[in-house]
């Protein structure tokens, strides 16, 4: 298995306030995405990274922010957490291949209240 | 825009028999890769089965097999054999140029026994 840690697994916080998650790779690949899944809507590109300090917005990138500042870290910021971002937020890592597939990490569950 | 329909939301089927889950896509490359993830209710994504755009012969891995029409852009995936493990939601996925991936909604899938 891919070497990828989502941290925390599970948050709950209120609205308005900052929240950030963290994933951490181990496997040295190039490109690095946060998704959000949520019913009905599948896997949704939130943000993504080519390398360092290399980042892109996805389909739905609207209050989050990114940063990346070592190959290995990848951080997703929700800057003023609305109910609206509960969802669950899953990391994957990729070898920037074409045909490579991306890996995942175990997702974390965020809850606004 | 979804650039991946997933048309059944859930499935049902017998151990020991054949599913087959639907997927079309919409594109105007040449060149891509699609794919099949499963999500069982442990929530990791698991890559099932992976195809080459350009590759005419449908991709198999054990009991799972592909049909892929590229005039039609439809990309179904078949589960022979089912067994209790299968049951889980399956996410087909479209990789660009871009290496951004794409995913449909899902198809929930229960295999009863």
């Amino acid at each position: 298995d891919a070497g990828i840690t989502q941290s925390p697994r599970h948050k709950v916080t209120e609205t308005g306030t900052p929240v950030t998650l963290r994933c951490h790779q181990t496997e040295n690949h190039r490109y690095m995405y946060w998704y959000r899944q949520d019913p009905g809507h599948g896997l949704r590109l939130i943000h993504y990274s080519y390398g360092v300090k290399d980042t892109d917005k996805g389909e739905v990138s609207d209050g989050y922010s990114v940063s990346r500042s070592k190959t290995e870290d990848f951080l997703l910021t929700l800057e003023s957490a609305t109910s609206s971002q509960t969802s669950v937020y899953f990391c994957a890592i990729s070898e920037g291949d074409a045909d490579s597939p991306l890996h995942f990490g175990n997702g974390t569950r965020l809850t606004v209240t | 825009a979804q650039t991946v329909t997933q048309s059944q939301p859930e499935m049902s089927v017998q151990e020991a028999e054949t599913v087959t889950l639907s997927c079309t896509y919409d594109t105007s490359e040449n060149n891509y890769y699609l794919f099949w993830y499963k999500q069982p209710p442990s929530r990791q994504m698991i890559l099932v089965i992976r195809q080459e755009a350009y590759k005419q012969q449908n991709a198999t891995e054990n009991r799972f097999s592909v049909n892929f029409q590229k005039a039609a852009k439809s990309f179904s995936l078949k589960i022979s054999d089912s067994q209790l493990g299968d049951t889980a939601m399956y996410f087909c996925a479209f990789i660009r140029n871009d290496y951004k991936l794409s995913f449909g909604a899902g198809t929930t899938v229960t295999v009863r026994a």
